[in-house]
């Protein structure tokens, strides 16, 4: 059971680049790194997952370094509509997820 | 894209009755799902995990008489809310992943619930 570690709250201004790093030293072999984002009164909704190096898609990209133990969530050019909170997630195929804290992002106009 | 679809999506009941809370994955198959409750402005919590044909594993501290979970189907999950009291109303999220982890879990949209 990977137990991951965020900051609790980040800020940032419209137009920057916004980088939240996620913490999961028992990271284990199988685990994927799964990353999050919610919305009041929503289920969460996927952004990006890796298991190393570098993933980009349309929306963001992730980077994990060689030990995998914590991983960096980039959003690029952020806008009011990402004020969210972004949970980091590890797990393999059919195990449970447990959710940590989840960074609560706000973007200022 | 995988979808998961939760109904309702807000309930008010009265102390002492039951909510049924539907969890449908529409477009594939799932043998597993989860079931998550989350209070304002706090992370999910894990409740129970729903395995189709068999009984749910409940996590430490959930009542399994009080929140039951039936997976009577790779389509469908539902959790019941039983004798329902104040200090249950909460947001209740699903989940239910594909075989194939590279699609992450996917996520219900919620459902509200208010007890009286």
């Amino acid at each position: 059971l990977a137990k991951t570690t965020q900051p609790i709250s980040m800020d940032s201004y419209e137009g920057q680049e916004v980088n939240i790093t996620c913490s999961h030293n028992n990271i284990a072999t199988n685990d994927y790194i799964t990353w999050y984002q919610q919305f009041p009164s929503q289920g969460p909704r996927f952004i990006i997952q890796g298991y190393k190096t570098k993933v980009t898609n349309e929306v963001a990209s992730l980077f994990i370094p060689a030990d995998r133990k914590s991983s960096t969530l980039s959003l690029p050019r952020v806008s009011l509509s990402d004020t969210a909170v972004y949970y980091c997630l590890v797990g393999a195929t059919g195990n449970q997820f447990y959710f940590g804290t989840g960074t609560s992002l706000t973007v200022i106009p | 894209g995988a979808v998961v679809s939760q109904h309702p999506s807000r309930v008010i009941c009265k102390s002492g009755t039951s909510v049924k809370i539907e969890c449908r994955s529409l477009d594939f198959q799932a043998t597993t799902m989860f079931w998550y409750r989350q209070f304002p402005k706090k992370s999910l919590m894990l409740m129970a995990t729903s395995n189709e044909g068999s009984k749910a594993t409940y996590e430490q501290g959930v009542e399994k008489d009080k929140f039951l979970i039936n997976h009577a189907s790779l389509t469908l999950s539902t959790l019941t809310v039983t004798s329902a009291h104040p200090e249950d109303s909460s947001f209740y999220i699903c989940s239910a992943s594909r075989q194939n982890l590279n699609y992450g879990y996917t996520f219900g949209s919620g459902t509200r619930l208010t007890v009286v």
